[in-house]
């Protein structure tokens, strides 16, 4: 079964502090790999998104880290902010696959004031 | 600019009765996905639709039943709820040039 492990479950961070959420996938053959955010009473929204060939994107506060080896990618936020309180979901498709999307279990981050 | 909408967005059903939940799309995507939300499980897929007429299974297909007709619509009925339907179900679509998916509200439903 294909599968991608999120940790942590929850997280909390003091207001301009950094929020590192992990995720760990089985399947070599993904290669798109989007960050979801989501917040109460919402739908899930694309953050950011990464493809197996580069080991970095930044777009402004928010950071994937990928590792294609360790078979692992992470989200960074930098100077986490209360509105970045939300749930973090972290996912991966197949080429050919129509594009479904394999989710993480989520991560619920709050960010004290 | 609707984008994609779900109606109803709240439902309250008993078992055994028979749900359908409506979502709609002004983009004029090929692709659309059925997914349902439950604590620890994150988003599971149900269906998928690549095109109108063109339906198949996900994840977690049991119990469920789609269809779709024309392009902008891709009802989920649940023939039977079950207690363990209960769920936040979201909708999405997908152009078939971009991976982006594109998410519904959500139909937050409760099978007693």
């Amino acid at each position: 079964q294909q599968q991608v492990k999120q940790s942590p479950q929850s997280l909390i961070v003091q207001k301009g502090g950094i929020s590192i959420i992990n995720c760990a996938y089985e399947n070599t053959a993904f290669d798109y790999f989007p960050w979801y955010q989501q917040f109460p009473g919402k739908g899930p929204a694309l953050l950011i998104a990464i493809r197996p060939d580069v080991s970095e994107k930044k777009e402004g506060r928010f950071t994937i880290s990928f590792n294609k080896s360790a078979k692992q990618f992470s989200l960074h936020i930098m100077d986490s902010q209360p509105g970045d309180s939300a749930t973090y979901f972290c996912a991966a498709s197949l080429k050919g696959s129509a594009r479904q999307l394999t989710f993480g279990s989520g991560t619920q981050l709050t960010v004290l004031p | 600019d609707a984008g994609i909408t779900q109606s109803p967005r709240y439902k309250i059903t008993e078992t055994g009765r028979q749900v359908t939940l409506m979502c709609h799309q002004t983009w004029s995507h090929s692709y659309m996905f059925w997914y349902r939300q439950d604590l620890g499980h994150g988003l599971r897929l149900i269906y998928y639709s690549a095109a109108a007429d063109i339906t198949d299974k996900g994840e977690v297909p049991d119990g469920y039943v789609v269809s779709r007709s024309k392009t902008e619509n891709f009802p989920l009925t649940l023939e039977s709820a079950t207690r363990s339907q209960t769920s936040v179900y979201f909708c999405a679509s997908r152009d078939g040039n971009q991976e982006t998916q594109y998410f519904g509200p959500g139909t937050r439903l409760l099978v007693l």
